[in-house]
């Protein structure tokens, strides 16, 4: 099956720095990724969708400039976290997609704002 | 946008059935069940392509209503295993935009 991978699994930062994160397709070209935040006990909520070689398609409410997202190849995306606060907090999912219609996910990013 | 789930919580005794309802206030696209254990990304399960379809998977099965823009799952003789938040997952339009429902938190006991 397909594997997608992210890194960091695990981040802890300092209020104001910028984090970046990772998420690859490893056996597969990703013509679209997603990324999704979830909160505790939430479902998870769609950031953004990213095309390879164009810019990103945001949600309403979220921020483009805070959340950097470039899907610079077909096998990678990486989302930036830039100035983050501890509201920020939350575990980062990321989805890739190549021709057909199944989403294969990332482990996630449990991000941590201190 | 959200798809909205029913119902939001239930508890199984092992054995039992269960059935997890997904709707939409936009036309479908396609309909995906998702299962996401504590701390871990979802895995999916099944993905619906067209109005009326129903597919199965051992004793988990989903159906999928475009007039009505819903999509059912079905859990039959349920496990311990099945324990998890039960997630749909909607595409919306021509495919590009993708929405996961509320969430069903699903508890089976022995």
């Amino acid at each position: 099956g397909a594997v997608v991978s992210q890194h960091p699994s695990r981040v802890i930062c300092k209020s104001g720095t910028s984090v970046k994160i990772e998420c690859r397709s490893l056996d597969f070209q990703a013509t679209t990724m997603f990324w999704y935040r979830q909160f505790p006990k939430q479902s998870l909520m769609l950031m953004a969708t990213s095309n390879e070689g164009s810019k990103a398609t945001y949600e309403q409410g979220v921020e483009k400039d805070k959340f950097l997202i470039n899907h610079a190849s077909l096998t990678l995306s990486t989302l930036t976290v830039t100035s983050a606060h501890p509201e920020d907090s939350s575990f980062y999912i990321c989805s890739a997609r190549g021709n057909g219609n199944t989403q294969y996910f990332g482990p996630g990013t449990r991000l941590t704002v201190l | 946008q959200q798809p909205v789930q029913s119902p939001q919580a239930v508890i199984l005794r092992e054995g039992e059935d269960a059935v997890i309802n997904c709707s939409s206030s936009k036309a479908l696209y396609s309909v995906h069940w998702y299962r996401q254990k504590h701390g871990e990304a979802p895995v999916f399960l099944m993905i619906l392509l067209k109005g009326g379809e129903q597919k199965g998977h051992e004793k988990i099965s989903a159906s999928f209503n475009e007039k009505k823009q819903q999509s059912s799952l079905y859990l039959t003789a349920s496990q311990l295993s099945y324990s998890g938040t039960y997630f749909c997952g909607l595409e919306i339009g021509s495919g590009n935009q993708f929405y996961f429902g509320t969430g069903t938190s699903l508890t089976v006991i022995p």
